[in-house]
């Protein structure tokens, strides 16, 4: 079945550390984007990418930072710039970011805690 | 830039009767999609329906239905003869002609279905 995988499902930071969120997609989309929710909250969004190779900032880029090597996979590093990192991290594809129509597909989320 | 409000933090419903989720939103754009995303407990984000600002008719999809009043820029959610699994949290969302595929998302209003 094609669809959003995000790993691992739970992940936990100490401090000073990067780390970094999965996300694979295995449905042939050409865009890819990272979101975060805090508790009781929208979703802000980090990243996005529309191609291979290019990346630009969302409205929340700070402390974090993102890859595009191949289509399938969008890999987000949170790094000790990141000064509240605790929140649900989500990654979502879509067909081609120019086309407005084109829902947003939704991976599992990983949720990031402070030690 | 726009705006997505959801001005009900929580609402609750009774099983088999209908609940209505507000949404307004700000912009200046003419080419415009319209989401609601449901996210149940499991946190995976499902799109519910989505409406094309162009188009006059409401969307319906099964049980969901939305009231799309252009000119007051608002676009509320109404769920029929409610089902328990309908309890989640909802977001509404949109996207601009201009936004790349960048959705902005409202603050989310949590839905409870009692039995």
């Amino acid at each position: 079945d094609g669809g959003i995988t995000q790993s691992p499902k739970y992940l936990f930071r100490k401090e000073g550390q990067n780390v970094t969120l999965s996300c694979e997609q295995n449905l042939n989309h050409d865009a890819m984007y990272w979101y975060r929710q805090d508790p009781g909250q929208g979703l802000r969004l980090i990243y996005y990418s529309q191609i291979v190779n290019d990346f630009q900032k969302g409205d929340i880029a700070e402390g974090y930072s993102v890859s595009r090597e191949k289509k399938e996979s969008f890999p987000l590093t949170v790094t000790s710039a990141q000064k509240n990192p605790t929140a649900f991290y989500l990654c979502a594809s879509s067909i081609l970011g120019t086309r407005t129509d084109q829902p947003q597909h939704f991976g599992d989320g990983t949720r990031l805690s402070i030690l | 830039a726009q705006t997505v409000t959801q001005s009900q933090p929580e609402m609750s419903v009774q099983e088999a009767e209908t609940v209505t989720l507000s949404c307004t939103y700000d912009t200046s754009e003419n080419n415009y999609y319209l989401f609601w995303y449901k996210q149940p407990p499991s946190r995976q984000m499902i799109l519910v329906i989505r409406q094309e600002a162009y188009k006059q008719q409401n969307a319906t999809e099964n049980r969901f239905s939305v009231n799309f009043q252009k000119a007051a820029k608002s676009f509320s959610l109404k769920i029929s003869d409610s089902q328990l699994g309908d309890t989640a949290m909802y977001f509404c969302a949109f996207i601009g002609g201009t936004s790349y595929g960048k959705l902005t998302f409202g603050q989310g209003t949590i839905l409870t279905v009692h039995p």
